[in-house]
Order: C-alpha cells, then structure tokens, then sequence
C-alpha cells in the first residue's frame, strides 16, 4: 500500500519552455502532497506543499509563477517548470501523506529534469 | 546552524558488522524523527520513524532517539552490501514539515 507515482521519469526540455510533471497516489487518497528538489549531492529541499482544492504553499525563496503547483484531486497533484532554464535541471520528487498523521510521507520516483 | 546534521561519510563497514548512523537537530520542538534510504538515482524510501525517546526494533534495524540531546541514530545490524546507500534523517519541527539532512552515504564491503 502507500504508492505514489510520478511522470515522466525523466525529461529533457529546451530552456524557454515549460514542463509538467504529474504525481499520483495510486492507492490512496492524499490529503497532502509535497513538492521536494534535490541537486546532485545534497539533500531534499521542499518547495511547496499542497492541499486538494487549495493553493500551495511555497518555501522561502521558492518562484511560485514560476513553478505552478495544482492538486485537483485527492489523488493527483502536477508541477509546472514555467520558462526553464538550465539552473533548473534537478531531481524533482513528490510525496504524499494521508490520514491523522502527515508526517508519515510515500516518495514518489522522481522526476530527472534536464533542461538544455 | 543546520537544522538537521549528518555526517557525510562515507562510513564503511564490513558485511556483517553493525552500522551506526548518526543525526543531531537544532530545533528542540521537533516532534517526529525519520530515516529515509536513497540510493543513487532513485527517491528515498521510508525505513523507520520514531517519536519517543529510547530505542525502536524493526528487523535488523533499531532507532534511537535522545530529545534532551537533540539527538537520533540508525543502527543497522548484520550489515549486507544491498544497504549500501545513502541514509537520510528528516525530522518535523514546529512548522510541521519535513526536514532533511545531507545524508550519509554508507559502503558495506565484501
């Protein structure tokens, strides 16, 4: 139980354009999704964390018209890279979290964004 | 300060041997206590949580958490190469978030 998955998997972008990046929660339903970034050798930074039907909630220092969070459903969350440049190529992860206890998260796979 | 410490490593230890990961945390109010494991190009993966001080056992794998010294480890005992990886502590504080450290990446030799 508690899987969430994440298309693509990978992608490669031109910079200039925008990609959208789907996180779902296969056998639950999630009350909370988190937006995570991880640059090659350090740890996973939140960037935003999402409630179905409201607005997200952005870090400090996080572009919120630049990466367009929606959680339409209790099910589905998407992240928007608008107009990516190269210093946005990471690993993108989600997460999920249900129930009384949201501390208790599910990682989805992982996006790899490569912006060229 | 770093929120959340670890020690980069890497440790390496023996297949076989007990390996002892350590994390410390600046924020006293912190609530619960993770260890994630990554390995390389995948996303963590939830191994164990603790919120009371003392130990926690969970297979080969016991917690421990120390509230007054603001601090939790991960024991993993007979060590195998397969958890060779990176092993994440995250810990919520006060604003209810998880919060990660850097890892350590631990090498489990033959």
């Amino acid at each position: 139980g508690a899987v969430v998955s994440q298309h693509p998997s990978r992608v490669i972008c031109k910079s200039g354009t925008s990609v959208k990046i789907e996180c779902r929660s296969l056998d639950f339903q999630a009350t909370t999704m988190f937006w995570y970034r991880q640059f090659p050798k350090q740890s996973l930074m939140l960037m935003a964390t999402s409630n179905e039907g409201s607005k997200a909630t952005y870090e400090q220092g996080v572009e919120k018209d630049k990466f367009l969070i929606n959680h339409a459903s209790l099910t589905l969350s998407t992240l928007t890279v608008t107009s990516a440049h190269p210093e946005d190529s990471s690993f993108y992860i989600c997460s999920a979290s249900y129930g009384s206890s949201p501390y208790e998260q599910y990682f989805g796979p992982g996006t790899r964004l490569t912006v060229t | 300060q770093k929120e959340v410490e670890q020690n980069s490593g890497p440790l390496s230890v023996p297949e076989g041997a007990i390996a002892s990961l350590n994390c410390t945390y600046s924020d006293r109010g912190s609530q619960s206590f993770f260890w994630y494991r990554q390995y390389s190009g995948k996303s963590p993966e939830l191994i164990m949580f603790i919120y009371s001080n003392g130990d926690k056992e969970d297979g080969r794998f016991t917690a421990q958490l120390n509230k007054a010294s603001q601090y939790v480890s991960l024991l993993i005992r007979d060590s195998q190469p397969s958890d060779s990886a990176t092993y994440l502590c995250a810990v919520t504080g006060t604003a209810s978030k998880l919060t990660f450290g850097t890892g350590t990446r631990l090498q489990v030799t033959l």
